[in-house]
């Protein structure tokens, strides 16, 4: 099956700055790549995804870059704010018709005013 | 649209005891998904789904877990009898149709058991 590893576990930058979490997966075939945000006692959300005919993809201050030949995807997240401390999980599918997600451990990024 | 809908929120009890979670999936989705979150094993995904139809019970840890989807608009999560171990948020997600859409995640029940 899929295992999606995920790097860092913790990270701290100071508002303002940049962050970028790190995730490699071992099936292939997958070919969806969602990110989660999850803040304290909260549901994970959905922030942006990729799916694999696509190298890059931008949603205001947050970018997802994929290499499939590598079998890894990265978040950005520019210009850091207080409310991006969260806890984000990467996530790979698969291509069946489920497209069951098969997620990464997480990161816990705090953002230093 | 009122999302996910997740009970109880939070859940006590004793080892030994039956525990039932309950979710209703977002209405004209087809596929219900239910996770476990531990800071162990992150999000593990126990069962889903579609059509009512149980399709992937692999990561059911146990047969004291079980899952049911009488119908489109419920589910539920049992666990009999309870140990400490299976203390976690239990969520459960919904997502239409079989391309490239969102799960969305209900708010979780937080599952004690002492």
């Amino acid at each position: 099956g899929e295992n999606v590893e995920q790097h860092p576990s913790t990270l701290s930058v100071q508002e303002g700055d940049s962050a970028v979490i790190k995730c490699t997966y071992s099936d292939s075939a997958s070919n969806y790549f969602p990110w989660y945000k999850q803040e304290l006692g909260k549901r994970p959300q959905l922030i942006i995804d990729i799916r694999s005919n696509v190298g890059e993809k931008k949603d205001q201050r947050i970018a997802v870059t994929l290499n499939k030949t590598a079998k890894h995807f990265s978040l950005h997240i520019t210009e850091t704010q207080p409310e991006d401390s969260a806890v984000y999980f990467c996530a790979a599918s698969d291509s069946g018709s489920a497209r069951q997600l098969t997620f990464g451990s997480g990161t816990q990024l705090t953002v230093l005013p | 649209d009122a999302g996910v809908i997740q009970s109880p929120r939070h859940e006590v009890t004793e080892m030994g005891q039956e525990v039932t979670l309950r979710c209703k999936p977002i209405s004209g989705h087809d596929y219900l998904f239910w996770y476990r979150q531990t800071m162990m094993r992150g999000l593990e995904l126990l069962i889903y789904f579609n059509n009512n139809v149980p399709i992937d019970d692999s990561g059911m840890p146990e047969d004291r877990f079980s899952a049911k989807m009488p119908n489109a608009s419920f589910s539920t999560l049992k666990i009999q009898p309870s140990e400490p171990r299976d203390s976690a948020v239990y969520f459960c997600a919904s997502r239409r149709g079989q391309g490239f859409y969102e799960q969305y995640f209900g708010p979780g029940t937080r599952l004690t058991v002492t």
